[in-house]
């Protein structure tokens, strides 16, 4: 049982270039999830999907695209990237929040721009 | 202006002492869950309290969630250095969008 997979675990990228940071989850969840971390402002949330087809912006939106084309997988895609966008990247996934149910998380991306 | 303020942000204790975090917010959450991230790693659910007062357990840790559902405490008795890492509350507010919002987070370190 995988759980949630990202890849890739580190990237440099040079200002201005675009990428696709890649999230699978092979449980089923309906809620998936995209959260950058930051030296001491915890995780916060980019963007999230509460099925296929549907995707929402979350509380830092900006400079970041999502997709939800099928229930397993959930790409983070960065537009042109700057700076500030150095962070570390998680996804998560969840069968439902409204439950109380918890997000299992991926080991997380670690994300440099140049 | 983070959603849930965590204190204290950094922790440094002797094995075997008992310690208490606290994560508080003004906001009313319909669910608070707390995870334990090691270096490395993404963070992993430890406990969801959904019950205005609910208590639990986990060995040595108790969770406890405020009766307004406004705020939370982690209490681990007698830590040891496996106790060591980043302690993060999470909650689902009771209003708005059901998304889960991080509070700022507790470096616990419990030195041998």
């Amino acid at each position: 049982n995988a759980g949630v997979t990202q890849t890739p675990k580190f990237q440099v990228l040079k200002t201005g270039q675009s990428m696709t940071l890649q999230c699978a989850q092979d449980m089923n969840h309906e809620y998936m999830s995209w959260y950058r971390q930051d030296p001491g402002m915890g995780l916060r949330l980019i963007h999230y999907s509460v099925g296929a087809g549907i995707t929402d912006q979350g509380e830092v939106p900006n400079g970041y695209n999502v997709s939800r084309s099928t229930t397993e997988d959930f790409p983070l895609r960065l537009l042109s990237a700057a700076p500030s966008q150095t962070s570390v990247y998680f996804c998560a996934s969840s069968y439902s929040l409204s439950r109380g149910h918890g997000y299992t998380f991926g080991s997380g991306t670690r994300l440099t721009v140049v | 202006t983070q959603l849930l303020e965590q204190s204290p942000q950094f922790l440094s204790i002797q094995e075997g002492e008992n310690l208490t975090v606290y994560c508080n917010s003004s906001s009313v959450f319909s669910s608070l869950q707390w995870y334990r991230q090691e270096p490395g790693e993404g963070p992993v659910l430890l406990v969801t309290v959904v019950t205005g007062g609910e208590v639990k357990k986990l060995k040595r840790l108790t969770f406890q969630f405020g009766d307004a559902r406004k705020d939370s405490s982690l209490h681990i008795t007698a830590a040891q250095p496996g106790d060591t890492g980043l302690y993060l509350c999470a909650g689902v507010r009771e209003t708005g969008a059901n998304n889960l919002f991080f509070g700022t987070g507790t470096r616990l370190t419990v030195i041998p």
